[in-house]
């Protein structure tokens, strides 16, 4: 089955660490993106790359970066210089063209110990 | 700046009571809308959506109608089941200035269904 997969689905950081969120897609998307989530705030974007090999910053990107090698991947690191990283974290993945719907993953929950 | 502007929750009814979400947009130009439906600890999942005016999206009950001249997209369920509770995302999509599409959200409403 065609879908985006996060993984993992819970991780814990060390203050001053960088950790890598993982997202892969099979829906031979272009478009990729990556969503911080937290409580009363909805949904705002980080990154997103609507071709490999390019990306953009969104609203939120200080403390994040991101690559974009191939075409299905697209990795969210987390740096230390991101003074608040605990947060659930979607990623989602549509078609270039068009106005067409985002598909999600099932998201990582990242908590700073 | 396009924004997203919906209805604060968290709304509490009843089983087979009506359900109303407002939501409402401000965007340059004509963007597509969209309500997303997430479950406790998962991603978003399509609802439904409507890409032009007075266009009505349904799905599972639900329905919403692209009216430009209010500029909103309310999520309208007749009676609404345990099952449906979930928080809800309005959300419409606008082209940068780059020529990419990418998706302005609301903050979003849990609902929660009493039996």
């Amino acid at each position: 089955d065609g879908g985006i997969t996060q993984s993992p689905k819970y991780l814990f950081r060390k203050e001053g660490q960088n950790v890598t969120l993982s997202c892969e897609q099979n829906l031979n998307h272009d478009a990729m993106y990556w969503y911080r989530q937290d409580p009363g705030q909805g949904l705002r974007l980080i990154y997103y790359s609507q071709i490999v090999n390019d990306f953009q910053k969104g609203d939120i990107a200080e403390g994040y970066s991101v690559s974009r090698e191939k075409k299905e991947s697209f990795p969210l690191t987390v740096t230390s210089a991101q003074k608040n990283p605990t947060a659930f974290y979607l990623c989602a993945s549509s078609r270039w063209t068009g106005r067409t719907e985002a598909f999600f993953g099932q998201g990582t929950r990242l908590t700073v110990v | 700046g396009d924004s997203v502007t919906q209805m604060e929750g968290p709304v509490t009814l009843s089983e087979e009571a009506c359900l109303t979400i407002n939501c409402t947009y401000t965007a340059t130009g004509y963007p597509s809308l969209f309500w997303y439906v997430q479950y406790p600890g998962e991603g978003l999942q399509l609802l439904l959506k409507a890409t032009k005016a007075d266009d009505k999206g349904s799905n599972k009950g639900f329905e919403a109608t692209y009216r430009k001249e209010t500029t909103s997209f309310h999520l309208e369920k007749g009676s609404v089941q345990v099952s449906d509770s979930a928080v809800y995302f309005c959300a419409l999509s606008v082209t940068t200035q780059g020529g990419s599409e990418k998706l302005v959200f609301g903050k979003g409403t849990k609902l929660t269904v009493n039996p």
